[in-house]
């Protein structure tokens, strides 16, 4: 199993441009979900998703959006980047049918926005 | 709202040192707790998860505690080695796979 992967690792972007921040999981976990992570703030949570078709908004979802078509696929769009999404973006996963729950997090992508 | 606090934000230690990093909660009603380690640049290394029903959890020189009604959780380290060296953070499962974290702690073990 490769686990949780992000692509890319990192990404720079002009304020204003769109891009795509992919995850995916091999697991069949139902659960999936999105953080940020800032000096200072720790990790926030975005969005997240019970299942496939199933999204909902977490801590700061404001300016991304998500969706969720497979249980392996897990895309965040910022669909007009700004400065202030410059941060370092972590995706995880878990097995809702198990009973600790427990998070298995992908190695993150760390985007600038300029 | 929960809150999650970790005491303190940074720890220096000679190595070979036995330390406690600790970490608070505003609301005892939790799922279950887990600690991770994370390197400078790097991703999140799940250490150690204290499912709620769970008092403590100990994996090698490793051992965490969790107490639910005082709101609190302990990452024990025995004999600590500058390979230690690494960030803390403390996670609570306000719901499934819903994470609050800390804002982490420090540590520095120096040889």
């Amino acid at each position: 199993n490769a686990g949780v992967t992000q692509t890319p690792k990192f990404q720079v972007l002009k304020t204003g441009q769109s891009m795509t921040l992919q995850c995916a999981q091999d697991m069949n976990h139902e659960y999936m979900s999105w953080y940020r992570q800032d000096p200072g703030m720790g990790l926030r949570l975005i969005h997240y998703s019970v299942g496939a078709g199933i999204t909902d908004q977490g801590e700061v979802p404001n300016g991304y959006n998500v969706s969720r078509s497979t249980t392996e696929d897990f895309p965040l769009r910022l669909l007009s980047a700004a400065p202030s999404q410059t941060s370092v973006y972590f995706c995880a996963s878990s097995n809702s049918g198990a009973l600790s729950y427990e998070q298995y997090f992908g190695p993150g992508t760390r985007l600038t926005v300029t | 709202k929960q809150e999650v606090t970790q005491i303190p934000a940074a720890l220096s230690v000679p190595e070979g040192e036995n330390l406690v990093l600790n970490c608070s909660f505003t609301d005892s009603a939790i799922y279950n707790l887990q600690w991770f380690r994370q390197d400078p640049g790097k991703g999140l290394t799940s250490l150690l998860l204290i499912q709620s029903s769970q008092r403590e959890q100990t994996s090698g020189r490793l051992n965490a505690s969790l107490d639910k009604s005082s709101g609190r959780s302990t990452l024990y380290i025995a004999a600590s080695q500058p390979g230690d060296s690494a960030t803390y953070l403390c996670a609570v499962y306000r719901s499934q796979g819903n994470l609050i974290f800390g804002k982490g702690t420090k540590l520095s073990v120096k040889p």
